[in-house]
């Protein structure tokens, strides 16, 4: 049973469009959520982290977590071609404590903003 | 910002020979860690340390062995490549904190086995 689940797409929006990704997650008590951005042939980098119930805006991203229902969300707002890229889903496993900021990873998201 | 080194970006190898793959992080991070990257299977976490000298297998550990002698250098060992290591592989490392923190990765190292 996987741990982390996206639908990997692709999903195409376009420009100016609401950009709606989805992750839920299989451990209950993970405590850390983080979306990761990956462009083709690059690596991932960080755009938004949460770590309590509701909501967490950053520029044109909102991360959404809802622990009860074990599901973490990220919108993006006025979409641009420049977003499309695959997005990386990360959980925060609860290992007695601490995890030492080991990450589990949902398989990704596709997107595509197309003009 | 932290920056994350992996000493190759392109490598070729034979089935058999042993293949180092190096990481620097210049950001004092207690963590590092060795990723593989594959299509449709996402990111697999194959070791990670906590601490120099300290170790622990991820989740796909068999054929790699790691090596971590300086805080700053996270070495990823194939003891004999194979075919079916040829992957993308990144390096990342975190600081230690009160709730976890974030992963930042190196530039990645494509690895073909022939």
């Amino acid at each position: 049973q996987k741990e982390v689940e996206q639908n990997s797409g692709p999903l195409s929006v376009p420009e100016g469009a609401i950009a709606s990704l989805n992750c839920t997650y299989s451990d209950r008590v993970s405590q850390s959520f983080f979306w990761y951005r990956q462009y083709s042939g690059k690596s991932p980098e960080l755009i938004m982290s949460i770590y309590s119930n509701g909501d967490k805006e950053d520029g044109r991203f909102t991360a959404q977590l809802n622990k009860a229902s074990q599901y973490v969300s990220l919108l993006i707002r006025d979409s641009q071609p420049s977003d499309s890229a695959t997005y990386l889903c990360a959980v925060s496993p609860n290992a007695g404590g601490t995890s030492y900021g080991k990450l589990t990873f949902g398989q990704g998201t596709i997107l595509t903003v197309h003009p | 910002d932290v920056k994350v080194t992996q000493s190759s970006r392109y490598l070729v190898k034979r089935t058999g020979e042993k293949v180092f793959l190096e990481c620097v992080q210049d950001m004092d991070h207690e963590n590092m860690f060795w990723y593989r990257q594959d299509p449709g299977l996402g990111l697999r976490l194959i070791y990670f340390s906590y601490d120099v000298k300290m170790k622990e297998k991820g989740d796909i550990p068999e054929g790699y062995s790691v090596s971590r002698e300086k805080k700053e250098r996270f070495s990823l060992i194939l003891e004999s490549a194979s075919t079916n290591q040829t992957s993308m592989y990144l390096c990342a490392s975190s600081a230690r904190t009160g709730t976890d923190s974030p992963l930042h990765f190196g530039n990645g190292t494509r690895l073909t086995v022939t």
